[in-house]
């Protein structure tokens, strides 16, 4: 069954660092999506990216955050500086369609910022 | 805006109890409601869904039903098992747009 894979699996940056989160959707889906889980809190939406560009975003989406499809296969959240709030369990999805139908989400990242 | 509330966890069984784990939302309009599950180091997956009032979704002995009038969507199993030990997701979409998901609630079944 096509996956969603997600790198690296557990990352630990120092505050004030770059960090990138990868990510390989299904190949043949469309829409990607970040989302985002801090410690024992809910899963929060953060962005939509369909067509090489943003479609939806949180008000968590600001501006230290960006996504990028830089090849045609990896899909990927960056955050510039890095702040321990930002610590948290990061997962990417993937759909053939818009919407909720038929999100495959990846097993995520867990980001810890030190 | 939109949200969603589930019962506090963990919830602990034995094998072969019977299994509810609340969920309510608060919404405008008509959502869609979702279940996802997480089990030990793996992504999230949809386990059932229903789209309208009144649909009941159902997927591998688990069962939920859209209640608009009490705005609720419980997830409920018959006998419950060791590998349904995991984290269960309640979340809605309004028209397609981005799940909304509440905080989960860690389910552990042992034999």
């Amino acid at each position: 069954e096509p996956e969603v894979t997600q790198t690296p699996s557990h990352q630990v940056t120092q505050m004030g660092q770059e960090v990138i989160l990868r990510c390989v959707p299904i190949s043949n889906h469309l829409y990607f999506y970040w989302y985002r889980q801090i410690l024992g809190q809910k899963v929060e939406f953060l962005v939509s990216f369909y067509n090489n560009e943003i479609s939806e975003k949180s008000e968590i989406f600001d501006d230290q955050f960006s996504v990028e499809r830089p090849d045609g296969s990896n899909f990927t959240l960056k955050i510039r500086s890095t702040k321990l709030e930002d610590s948290a369990m990061y997962f990417c999805a993937s759909s053939v369609l818009q919407g909720a139908y038929g999100y495959t989400f990846g097993s995520g990242t867990r980001l810890t910022v030190v | 805006g939109d949200s969603v509330t589930q019962m506090e966890g963990p919830v602990t069984l034995s094998e072969e109890a019977f299994l509810t784990i609340n969920c309510t939302y608060t919404a405008t309009g008509y959502p869609s409601l979702f279940w996802y599950v997480q089990y030990p180091g793996e992504g999230l997956q949809l386990l059932l869904k229903a789209t309208k009032a009144d649909d009941k979704g159902s997927n591998k002995g688990f069962e939920a039903t859209y209640r608009k009038e009490t705005t609720s969507f419980h997830l409920e199993k018959g006998s419950v098992q060791v590998s349904d030990s995991a984290v269960y997701f309640c979340a809605l979409s309004q028209a397609g747009t981005a799940l909304i998901f509440g905080k989960g609630t860690t389910l552990s079944v042992s034999s």
